[in-house]
């Protein structure tokens, strides 16, 4: 099987873009999703395939991937922007897998 | 719109099952639009796959939970159940129930929507 890994943690400027890394050996063969988690709340889905974005996503998230890497850029953060983000995607054996998750803190 | 809702003990002793089921509504869990899923998180942890089984009602585990795990539907009930047998401190975690979606042309897949979790307490 293989991991995804994420930094643990990046900052941005508020009104700045900032750039969430997830490196996996998958990842060159199938698009990550992407979810933000809030303090006490559940995951919630912000890009999947190509890029995608659910409803009521801001346009301001995008995925895009290079290689055996995704990512996940916010352009012009906002301070509720401020949460846990998580990639997924599959292994090798077909087991979905998780990065380790990439805290954003909004300056 | 699909919501999801997790229920069960929040409390379970070691070495004993936990049980947990995943009430769905705003659709039949029978459609064939998802994977059902459960997933859990460790306090101040990261995300863990636990399995799904798909509406046809075949099951995919988790390489490192599946020797404990089972996952069944109950169409009649419209709700999926999750038991993780033989439990230990390390099982203690919030549970989330999700729906899984996925493009077979490509072989994409996401995770929404999500329940609000159940926190799961092993302790004796």
């Amino acid at each position: 099987s293989s991991e995804v890994t994420q930094d643990p943690a990046v900052s941005v400027a508020l009104g700045q873009t900032v750039r969430i890394t997830c490196q996996g050996d998958t990842l060159g063969k199938y698009y990550a999703s992407w979810y933000q988690q809030k303090p006490g709340q559940a995951p919630s889905l912000v890009i999947y395939g190509e890029n995608n974005r659910p409803s009521g996503i801001p346009d301001r998230f995008t995925g895009s991937s290079s290689g055996n890497t995704a990512f996940l850029t916010i352009t012009g953060a906002q301070t509720e922007d401020e949460a846990d983000y998580y990639c997924h995607s599959r292994d090798s054996n077909g087991n979905q897998v998780f990065g380790g998750g990439t805290k954003v803190t909004v300056l | 719109q699909v919501q999801l809702q997790e229920s069960g003990p929040g409390l379970v002793k070691p070495s004993q099952t936990l049980s947990l089921t995943c009430a769905v509504s705003g659709g039949s869990i029978s459609n064939g639009h998802y994977y059902w899923s459960w997933i859990r998180q460790r306090p101040g942890k990261g995300l863990e796959w636990i399995g799904f089984i798909f509406s046809r009602g075949r099951a995919y585990y988790s390489s490192s939970l599946k020797s404990r795990v089972s996952i069944n539907l109950d169409t009649s009930k419209n709700h999926f159940s999750l038991k993780l047998t033989s439990v230990t401190a390390a099982d203690t975690a919030m549970y989330y129930c999700a729906g899984m979606g996925f493009i077979p042309a490509d072989g994409t897949m996401w995770f929404d929507p999500w329940g609000q979790g159940t926190l799961v307490t092993v302790s004796s």
